[in-house]
């Protein structure tokens, strides 16, 4: 198993650019986690789906993000426009039901300039 | 609240002596508890969980954590300190579906 994919692994932009992070989860994993990592506030929730549907969006951190999964195998999160706070690395993360412990894709580093 | 606190930001041991990174938990019930690491520019990778089967719990490269319930502590521990194994290490608590994670613990370790 290839594990949780994320792309791309790094990710320069201006201010003002939509941003558009993709993520690859565990075949068979039914819930999917998008989290952020800054030095400010460590690794944060953004948002989960399970079973493809948005569960909890409560850390998405304003109206400038946002969150797909049209498909078991599939999810993207866009941030449109892009600001320089928004600099970070986004982990995607699944978790099979039956699961010893979530599994971490290696990170896309987003550097809005 | 359910919260974990990583007690020191740092650690530093030469190569060959033990590790401890020191983790607390706040509760109301019985947590899941994970230790995670995270090497430098890489994900984060499981090294062990506590699910209440037992109390010492055995992860990867020869990590182990022991669950005190008196203390709220759940302090991760290794025999003997590898170069490789410098590291920022997570201590994590799980809150229904969501993982709160500690601060971090980087552990630097001199040859």
């Amino acid at each position: 198993d290839a594990g949780v994919i994320q792309s791309p692994r790094h990710e320069v932009t201006e201010m003002g650019q939509e941003v558009t992070l993709r993520c690859k989860p565990i075949s068979g994993h039914n819930s999917l986690f998008w989290y952020r990592q800054t030095m400010m506030r460590g690794l944060e929730l953004l948002i989960y789906f399970n079973n493809n549907v948005p569960i909890d969006d409560s850390g998405m951190p304003e109206d400038r993000f946002s969150a797909k999964m049209p498909n078991a195998s599939f999810s993207t999160l866009k941030i449109q426009p892009s600001e320089p706070r928004d600099s970070a690395v986004y982990f995607c993360a699944s978790l099979d039901s039956t699961e010893y412990g979530y599994t971490f894709g290696s990170g896309t580093r987003l550097t809005v300039v | 609240a359910q919260s974990v606190t990583q007690l020191d930001s740092h650690v530093s041991v030469s190569e060959g002596t033990p590790v401890l990174l020191r983790c607390n938990y706040s509760s109301s019930y019985s947590p899941s508890l994970f230790w995670y690491v995270q090497h430098p520019n890489k994900g984060l990778q499981l090294l062990l969980k506590y699910t209440s089967a037992a109390t010492l719990v055995k992860g990867i490269n020869g990590f182990e954590a022991e669950f005190k319930k008196s203390e709220t502590s759940f302090h991760l521990t290794k025999p003997s300190a590898h170069m490789s194994d410098a590291a920022e290490y997570f201590c994590v608590f799980q809150s229904s579906y969501k993982l709160i994670f500690g601060s971090g613990t980087r552990l630097l370790v001199r040859p």
